[in-house]
């Protein structure tokens, strides 16, 4: 069976400081990553999505930015964290368009999340 | 473009009360349909999705959900609210593409 990890669970960072978050999904090929971003009161707003290796969209301008260098590995990372990158992340995965018409569907599988605190 | 809009951002209802959560998707073919809670400081569970075939799907812990085309809307209900059912409530579209869309999400508040 497929299953996603994130971590860390929570993390408090300075202003300034960089980040990595890392998530990896187990028990499927070439799936369809997502990270997504909560902030406090808010929905999710889709921060990249990948496709495969290297290969990373970017859905709004930001401070952040996210790599792709095994087809089960996703991390997103900042160079300096703002405030303003406070937020709960997610990632997700779902399976690739290859499985579109089976059973399978885009509906997407999410981890844990992280709850990051910039100070 | 492709959106989803869930009207209330939150609601409350008393326990044993029926629900009805409100989306509305905009897209131009039938797009794969999802409703997904998220219990505090976890990640997302898909309740439901739809596709095709019957309008009228069934989800995980008594939920359900009707897909009506002329209304553009995928509402989510259930006849009976228990207390754990106090989450928050995504209603997302797929495009067949390669990404989904989530609404703002709706705050569910049930009290005794």
């Amino acid at each position: 069976s497929q299953t996603i990890h994130q971590w860390p669970a929570t993390l408090v960072q300075p202003v300034g400081s960089p980040l990595s978050l890392e998530c990896t999904v187990e028990g499927t090929s070439n799936p369809n990553l997502y990270w997504y971003r909560q902030a406090a009161g808010r929905g999710l707003q889709l921060l990249f999505y990948s496709v495969g290796i290297g290969q990373i969209s970017s859905e709004v301008p930001q401070n952040l930015s996210a790599s792709r260098p095994q087809d089960w590995q996703f991390i997103l990372s900042s160079k300096k964290l703002l405030l303003s990158d406070s937020g709960f992340y997610l990632c997700a995965w779902s399976p690739p368009p290859s499985y579109y018409g089976t059973e399978a569907t885009e509906e997407a599988f999410f981890g844990q999340g992280t709850r990051l605190t910039v100070v | 473009a492709q959106s989803v809009t869930q009207p209330d951002i939150h609601i409350t209802v008393s326990e044993g009360a029926s629900l009805e959560l409100r989306c509305n998707y905009s897209y131009g073919a039938t797009p794969y349909l999802f409703w997904y809670v998220q219990s505090p400081g976890q990640g997302l569970q898909l309740l439901l999705k739809y596709f095709s075939g019957d309008t009228l799907v069934q989800g995980i812990k008594g939920f359900e959900a009707e897909f009506k085309r002329s209304q553009s809307s995928f509402n989510l209900r259930k006849p009976s609210v228990h207390w754990s059912d106090a989450a928050e409530y995504f209603c997302a579209s797929g495009s067949g593409g390669f990404k989904t869309i989530f609404g703002a999400g709706t705050r569910l508040f049930v009290k005794a």
